[in-house]
């Protein structure tokens, strides 16, 4: 089944501790993505990725880090988690940044 | 100016009657264009792409107007299952490569 996997679906924390979340695609797309989500802001865009090894800042990149070494994974890191990064968390893919992207599940995270 | 502008709604419509509403963008450019679903605390699920020529696929229809720079979504014989926010997704050129920047959603509820 073509899908995009993220992990953790939720996650508790507290300032400071590193986090990372997962996220891996079967549909040998080239793009992927990161997208928060705040009631009334719509998705912004975190982080993308065009490649392997071409990442490139979105709209809200600050706070957050990302790597692409592998087509298939896309793991977003929080180095140093502060509680404005407390969201909704999305990965999503596609075969191009011109295309409909598909989506994770989704990454609750709480940051105390 | 936001470069997506969407109602946010919520638009309550009965069972039954159609519903339409508009996405405008900002820049003229913009290539491409799609409607997304959203159901609460969900994935965003590509609806249907916005072709030129307009599109329809079943009781939803879209549309696009260059010349106002705004696409519509219209959604006949509604159904208690089509309540969901609507996202509008615009692919903007943003230097050498395209960018989808997101709408904050309209949110419609239909009642029986």
């Amino acid at each position: 089944e073509a899908q995009v996997t993220q992990n953790p679906r939720y996650l508790i924390t507290v300032t400071g501790k590193k986090l990372t979340v997962t996220c891996s695609q079967n549909m040998n797309h080239e793009y992927m993505s990161w997208y928060r989500q705040d009631p009334g802001l719509g998705l912004r865009q975190i982080y993308y990725s065009m490649n392997v090894e071409v990442t490139d800042k979105g709209d809200v990149p600050e706070g957050y880090k990302v790597s692409r070494k592998e087509k298939r994974n896309f793991p977003l890191i929080l180095e140093s988690p502060s509680p404005n990064q407390t969201s909704l968390y999305f990965c999503a893919s596609s075969f191009g940044n011109n295309q409909p992207q598909h989506f994770g599940d989704g990454t609750r995270l709480s940051i105390l | 100016r936001k470069e997506v502008e969407q109602d946010p709604g919520p638009f309550n419509v009965p069972e039954g009657a159609t519903v339409a509403f508009n996405c405008t963008y900002s820049n003229s450019a913009s290539q491409s264009f799609f409607w997304y679903r959203q159901d609460c605390r969900k994935e965003p699920k590509l609806l249907m792409s916005v072709y030129s020529s307009g599109n329809e696929d079943g009781r939803f229809t879209a549309q696009l107007n260059r010349a106002s720079q705004y696409i519509s979504l219209l959604i006949r014989d509604s159904k208690l299952s089509d309540s969901a926010t609507y996202l509008c997704v615009v692919s903007t050129r943003k230097g050498s490569n395209y960018q989808l920047i997101w709408g904050a959603g309209t949110k419609l509820i239909i009642k029986p």
